[in-house]
């Protein structure tokens, strides 16, 4: 009864290609989240979603471009990959936008490798 | 702009005995204060958090916390630790801005010898 799914999990692909990430939460709530998790495990929000409104955007390359088809699914969809995108993105969910207080659920992570 | 610093990249303890995982903060207001914990090949996991209130937060699996105002830190402790417990822990802040955008320390690694 996973409450924050990503797929894949892992991901490999060549330079230049163009892949997505899927998340999904049951948990129900309104505000959705990107993260990267680079080689170092220094991790840094990308993208905040609440009730599929972009909230924050974290000077992330335009080739990284989030969707959200309703409140419960926030994909990521990556144009041109390049070596430096290689990094585990992790999903998170939490309840309300307008609540700095909230926990954040996290998403078992997708490993992406570009070779 | 708010940073949390995890001034040890490992800390090693024998199981049983106490252990401490230090965290300092830099915001310019009140700060919100998080610890997470990331197992191998997982996501992260919630431990505890310090909104308001009492300096001491208890959270998941024995963990507590103490916020201190003055050192502007956020210490992660428990008192006797297991070998379940190995794990990365991360400390994150936020502020009240409306939104929440948690910043994260570079992690420490906590490695618990039986």
């Amino acid at each position: 009864d996973t409450a924050v799914s990503q797929t894949p999990k892992y991901l490999v692909t060549q330079m230049g290609n163009d892949k997505s990430i899927k998340c999904e939460q049951n948990l129900g709530h309104d505000t959705m989240y990107w993260y990267k998790q680079d080689s170092k495990k220094f991790l840094k929000i990308m993208f905040s979603y609440n009730n599929k409104e972009l909230i924050i955007n974290e000077t992330v390359p335009n080739r990284f471009s989030p969707k959200s088809p309703d409140k419960a699914h926030l994909n990521l969809h990556i144009n041109s990959l390049e070596l430096g995108d290689s990094a585990v993105y992790f999903c998170a969910s939490s309840q309300m936008m307008d609540s700095s207080t909230d926990t954040q659920y996290f998403g078992p992570g997708t490993r992406l490798t570009v070779l | 702009a708010q940073s949390v610093a995890q001034p040890e990249d490992q800390v090693n303890v024998a199981e049983g005995n106490p252990l401490t995982v230090k965290c300092t903060y830099s915001v310019s207001g009140n700060p919100y204060l998080f610890w997470y914990v990331q197992y191998p090949n997982r996501g992260l996991q919630f431990l505890l958090k310090y909104i308001t209130g009492d300096n001491l937060v208890k959270g998941s699996y024995g963990f507590e916390a103490e916020f201190n105002k003055s050192q502007t830190s956020f210490h992660l402790k428990k008192p006797s630790a297991l070998v379940s417990d190995s794990a990365l822990y991360f400390c994150a802040v936020t502020m009240n801005t409306g939104f929440q955008k948690l910043v994260f320390g570079t992690g420490t690694r906590l490695l618990v010898s039986p």
